[in-house]
């Protein structure tokens, strides 16, 4: 069974803090990773797409790869309460199937 | 452009009952998922679609069945439906099915 952890939280950090998102994943064949947010009731919006070993950032926004160890992570740079959501991470199948698999979020809020 | 439009955006049905669900993808994108996401968990794959053929199916029962039309639109029927199916329904669109995924603003069913 192919998974993907993450920590649930809730994460709580202050308003222009750094949060920090983290993710495991157990297909080592995987090459495409997303994050994505979701607001109560909404549905995922995707943030970030990241496919090589390494950092890829945008705006307030980075995601770091480290293909050997199965990890992605997503830092969010001087967090505002708007960004309070839960963040999915997201892996596609590297068999046949290329189905997304999702962990379960983790819930973050970022207090004024 | 438009995004993916999902139809209903809410829908109470009883225990039995058969429902019909719509999705619109992104104009150009020829594969369609659909997700089934249940409060406070992931989303989870049903099935897959690109040009018009079944790609991939999740851990459903025969209950869920879909389709893609030429226009590359979607339905998702469930049948004989049961408590436990009252969720967020969501359709996700991608050129191919084999990258980033857009979702639509789902679907919430009710059933009592």
């Amino acid at each position: 069974q192919k998974e993907v952890e993450q920590n649930s939280g809730p994460l709580s950090v202050p308003e222009g803090a750094i949060a920090s998102l983290n993710c495991t994943y157990s297909d080592r064949g995987s090459q495409s990773f997303f994050w994505y947010r979701q607001y109560s009731g909404k549905s995922p919006e995707l943030i970030m797409s990241i496919y090589s070993n390494g950092d890829k950032e945008d705006g307030r926004f980075t995601a770091q790869l480290n293909k050997a160890s199965q990890y992605v992570s997503l830092l969010i740079r001087d967090s505002q309460p708007s960004d309070s959501a839960t963040y999915l991470c997201a892996v596609i199948d590297a068999g046949n199937n290329r189905k997304l698999i999702w962990g379960l979020g983790t819930s973050l809020a970022v207090n004024p | 452009d438009a995004g993916v439009t999902q139809s209903p955006t809410h829908l109470i049905k009883t225990r039995g009952q058969q429902v019909t669900l719509r999705c619109s993808p992104i104009s150009g994108h020829k594969s369609v998922s659909w997700y089934q996401q249940v409060l406070g968990q992931g989303p989870q794959f049903i099935f897959q679609y690109y040009e018009k053929e079944e790609r991939g199916r999740g851990n459903f029962p025969d209950r869920f069945s879909a389709r893609q039309f030429p226009n590359y639109s979607s339905e998702l029927n469930v049948n004989a439906l049961l408590l436990g199916d009252s969720a967020l329904y969501l359709c996700a669109s991608s050129l191919t099915g084999q990258e980033t995924q857009y979702f639509g603003p789902g679907t919430r069913l009710l059933v009592l």
